[in-house]
C-alpha cells in the first residue's frame, strides 16, 4: 500500500527565505506526482505535475523535482512571500491503477 | 480554471438520511474522483470512475456508494448518513492527455 509522508506538518519562516518542502513516499512505482496548495476553506489549487519520466518542473517561482528510485519529491519555493502562506500537499499517481495517494500536507507560514 | 462544480457547497442532514452530493464537469475528463478531508487524516479517497459506468472503491468506501451515468457527472450517495461521515467532500477530475488533477471547491457536509 503506498503511503506518502510530509514532515514537518507545519513550518513558520520569514518573509523572503528560500524554502524546500519535501514529499515522500513507500512505493516507487508512480506514473506522476503532483504538488497542490490549499487555502483555508477552499479547494485545492495545482502548482506542477511531474511525470515519472520527468526529473523536476518549474513555475515561477516554485521548482519540483523527483526521484523514484529514492521516494521523493521536493518543492522549492523561492522568496518567500506573506501570499505564500498555505497547506501544501503532495500526491502520487499510482502506477496499476487511478488511484492518487495524498500526504497529510504542510501548512507553511510565512512572516512578513 | 478547469470546469468542475460541486453542488450544494454546504449541507446539514440528520442522521439516517440519505444524501446525495454531486460533481459537474465540463472538460470532458475520463477519471472522476471522490475525497474526503478530515483534520488529521488528510484526503482520503472514497470511490473514483474510470469512465461511464466503471467505479471502484477507494480506502474509506464503507457507507457510500457513487454513479457515474454520464461522462460529465459523478455522483456519491450516503445511504443513511451517520456523523462519522461530517467531514468536506472534494471531487476531482483528471483526464488521460492531461494527466493533471483538478479539485473542485468542496461540500462541507454535517451530519446531525
Amino acid at each position: 500500500k503506498q503511503e506518502v509522508t510530509q514532515i514537518p506538518a507545519a513550518l513558520s519562516v520569514p518573509e523572503g527565505e528560500n524554502l524546500v518542502l519535501n514529499c515522500s513516499f513507500t512505493d516507487s512505482a508512480i506514473y506522476n506526482l503532483q504538488w497542490f496548495r490549499q487555502d483555508p476553506g477552499k479547494g485545492l489549487t495545482s502548482l506542477l505535475l511531474i511525470q515519472s519520466s520527468q526529473r523536476e518542473q518549474t513555475s515561477g517561482r516554485l521548482n519540483a523535482s523527483l526521484d523514484k528510485s529514492s521516494g521523493r519529491s521536493t518543492l522549492y519555493i523561492a522568496a518567500s512571500q506573506p501570499g505564500d502562506s498555505a497547506t501544501y500537499l503532495c500526491a502520487v499517481g499510482q502506477g496499476g491503477s487511478e488511484k492518487l495517494v495524498f500526504g497529510k500536507g504542510m501548512k507553511l507560514t510565512v512572516n512578513p | 480554471d478547469a470546469g468542475i462544480t460541486q453542488s450544494p457547497r454546504h449541507k446539514v442532514t440528520e442522521t439516517g438520511t440519505p444524501v446525495t452530493l454531486r460533481c459537474h464537469q465540463t472538460e470532458n475528463h475520463r477519471y472522476m474522483y471522490w475525497y474526503r478531508q478530515d483534520p488529521g487524516h488528510g484526503l482520503r479517497l472514497i470511490h473514483y470512475s474510470y469512465g461511464v459506468k466503471d467505479t471502484d472503491k477507494g480506502e474509506v468506501s464503507d457507507g457510500y456508494s457513487v454513479s457515474r451515468s454520464k461522462t460529465e457527472d459523478f455522483l456519491l450517495t450516503l445511504e443513511s448518513a451517520t456523523s462519522s461521515q461530517t467531514s468536506v467532500y472534494f471531487c476531482a477530475i483528471r483526464g488521460v492527455l492531461r494527466p493533471e488533477a483538478f479539485f473542485g471547491q468542496g461540500t462541507r457536509l454535517t451530519v446531525v
